[in-house]
């Protein structure tokens, strides 16, 4: 009965490499949402995604970063050329609702 | 814009104390919940709490979402509640993902 699982939980790109980050949600769940964590603040919603859909990408950042949920496997959260800034916890969550957060991936960029 | 606001930014605690934190939000919100994100990272969901109050061990939360408000109250306070406690709900104007307010750090002095 395995919960949303992330890997990696620790991940460490110098500037300008790409980070891959992966979610699983729980089993029976067809949605990922994903939530970006700065230091010492809240976390932020970026996208919301349906198996091979994206339904809402309004917390994205423009560029660099994009998301993909494939009828087979995890969803990715892909961040071309890291910078400092993209430092952050990334969580994912498998419902809207009442439950259901990863443990996240913490991005180190250096 | 839409916003969800928490209070008190940080509380220090000695053991043994009881305390309130309050979420406020500027539009009505669906599916209130608290979390508690442990000195570790992890996000620990605390209640679903879309209205009325619930209680689990020495933490309870009331809701009254007609005045768009939840406390959150943590009696007999242990050093293990140290943390920061986010509140986040749906409001229905950003869509179908939850918007989380910055959090109250908690540090709880033994």
């Amino acid at each position: 009965n395995a919960g949303v699982m992330q890997n990696p939980r620790h991940l460490v790109r110098r500037r300008g490499q790409e980070a891959r980050l992966r979610c699983s949600p729980m089993k029976g769940h067809s949605h990922v949402y994903w939530y970006r964590q700065l230091p010492e603040e809240g976390l932020k919603f970026m996208v919301y995604l349906q198996k091979e859909n994206i339904i809402d990408e309004s917390g994205m950042p423009k560029e660099r970063f994009s998301a993909e949920f494939p009828k087979e496997g995890p969803s990715i959260l892909r961040i071309q050329q890291v910078v400092r800034g993209d430092s952050a916890a990334y969580f994912c969550a498998s419902s809207p609702g009442d439950c259901c957060f990863g443990p996240g991936t913490r991005l180190t960029v250096t | 814009g839409i916003q969800v606001e928490q209070s008190p930014p940080d509380l220090i605690l000695q053991e043994g104390a009881n305390s309130t934190l309050r979420c406020n939000f500027s539009d009505s919100v669906n599916n209130l919940q608290w979390f508690h994100q442990n000195p570790w990272g992890q996000l620990i969901n605390l209640f679903y709490i879309p209205s009325g109050t619930k209680q689990n061990g020495r933490l309870s939360a009331t809701t009254v979402a007609t005045e768009r408000y939840s406390l959150l109250y943590i009696s007999s306070s242990q050093t293990t509640d140290s943390g920061v406690y986010f509140c986040a709900g749906i409001i229905k104007a950003a869509g179908n993902k939850l918007t989380f307010g910055g959090g109250t750090r908690v540090l709880v002095k033994p």
